[in-house]
């Protein structure tokens, strides 16, 4: 059964960066995409973009761009997400989703998720 | 890219069907058949529901249903149950390479 176990609680000044973490087990970490979604305390759900576990390429929402950095170590089957530049609005919980698409040529993606990380707050506050 | 248009809220009694909508755009929903729904229970991360606009993963009842016109995606509940009651997401691949969820719909059980 598919896992993403992602990093506790994070409570971080504005102006300050976050660096989120999602480990993967029970599945070939490089063969699927991963994606980072965050909500909004109250708020709806909000796509920030994917990495691609095998050879390292992203694809970031254009609101993040310039200030969202997705990474893996491929070694240990874990991908991250760090945020730059925190504003008080940034404030959420972030999530990690696994697109089911299998394969290693980039273009295997299937368009959903089959299995989130059970989310991580982040507090930005003064 | 502007969030997928859903109604706020929606509520039935227990046996009857709801509907949630889920309108987008011709660069969205109306493009591709790459919509998905997402079930958010309170304090959990989501699941999914249904993908390629009416495909349920094993294990979700029969109850759950999806459907896309033009530019709307919807969602069925049939027979809804107490334990429907959740916050539901449309999410759609865009011809812009990128990915929008829904604005959300909380359904309600009375």
């Amino acid at each position: 059964q598919v896992q993403l176990v992602q990093s506790g609680a994070e409570v971080k000044k504005p102006g300050a960066s976050v660096k989120v973490s999602c480990r993967a087990s029970e599945y070939t970490f490089t063969a699927y995409h991963m994606h980072w979604v965050r909500q909004a305390p109250g708020q709806g759900l909000e796509w920030m973009g994917w990495i691609n576990p095998n050879s390292g390429g992203v694809n970031y929402a254009e609101r993040f761009q310039g200030r969202v950095t997705m990474t893996r170590d491929t070694s240990i089957s874990t991908a991250y997400m760090e945020l730059n530049r925190l504003r008080s609005d940034d404030t959420a919980v972030y999530f990690c989703a696994r697109d089911p698409g299998r394969g290693y040529s980039g273009y295997n993606h299937l368009y959903y998720f089959d299995s989130w990380g059970q989310g991580t707050l982040v507090t930005v506050s003064s | 890219q502007s969030a997928l248009t859903q109604p706020p809220a929606v509520s039935g009694s227990p046996g009857q069907s709801v509907t949630i909508s889920c309108t987008g755009t011709s660069s969205d929903v109306g493009s591709y058949n790459r919509v998905s729904w997402y079930q958010q229970p309170p304090g959990t991360a989501p699941k999914l529901l249904i993908y390629e606009v009416s495909n349920r993963p094993s294990g979700v009842p029969d109850r759950f249903s999806g459907s896309k016109s033009d530019n709307t995606a919807s969602l069925t509940i049939s027979g809804l149950q107490a334990e429907d009651e959740a916050d539901y997401y449309c999410f759609s691949y865009t011809s812009s390479d990128t990915y929008v969820f829904g604005t959300g719909t909380k359904v309600t059980v009375l």
